[in-house]
């Protein structure tokens, strides 16, 4: 079993939906939960941080936590083309971030 | 520096040659991380730094590789008898809380002929 699994997707949303993308994660242990955004041949970039369970919001990012269920999901509202890139889930422990796979997310105008 | 640098962008090298990559940090950041991407994969973890050690060098694949962080700022990964499995996007971040999350430089992309 993979430490961080995410689907690989892609995942193809029309413009002005909302874009649901989801990572679960196999060590308890783990303490703080990340999303980058990574655009082809660039590197990845962090949008969204979460510590607790429950719910936080920044602009049209909506990260969530629930680490009963050791699952992450991040939410894009009113989905742009300029949010079409691969996104990395990351998850801390042990002293180190341990990434997915990413998933790769097309919004389709 | 205002971000991570990392130098060269690009890297060809050929079978069996020994490479030098560098990272320049966030000045200030006193953890440095080294992962590598291959091409469709997420970022794999090779080492860490917290100042001038290695903290945890798991990740690293063999012994052709190794990374040295001399005065606690700059780093270099260097690799020996480079193979054509090397090729791979080389990335560098730090961070002054790693909790936090890492801020990455813009990668070193290595193809070895």
């Amino acid at each position: 079993q993979k430490e961080v699994e995410q689907n690989s997707g892609p995942l193809s949303v029309p413009e002005g939906a909302i874009a649901s993308l989801n990572c679960t994660y196999s060590d308890r242990g783990s303490q703080s939960f990340f999303w980058y955004r990574q655009y082809s041949g660039k590197s990845p970039e962090l949008i969204m941080s979460i510590y607790s369970n429950g719910d936080k919001e920044d602009g049209r990012f909506t990260a969530q936590l629930n680490k009963a269920s050791q699952y992450v999901s991040l939410l894009i509202r009113d989905s742009q083309p300029s949010d079409s890139a691969t996104y990395l889930c990351a998850v801390f422990g042990n002293e180190k971030l341990t990434f997915g796979t990413g998933t790769r997310l097309t919004i389709i105008p | 520096g205002a971000g991570v640098s990392q130098t060269p962008s690009n890297k060809v090298t050929e079978k069996g040659k020994y490479v030098e990559l560098r990272c320049d940090p966030i000045s200030g950041h006193t953890a440095l991380y080294w992962y590598r991407q291959s091409l469709g994969q997420g970022p794999e973890f090779l080492i860490y730094f917290q100042g001038t050690g290695a903290a945890d060098d798991s990740g690293l694949p063999n012994d052709r590789f190794f990374a040295v962080r001399p005065e606690g700022s700059v780093s270099t990964l260097k690799i020996q008898r480079t193979e054509r499995g090397d090729s791979a996007v080389y990335l560098c971040a730090s961070s002054n809380d790693r909790g936090r999350g890492y801020t990455f430089g813009s990668g070193t992309r290595l193809t070895v002929v």
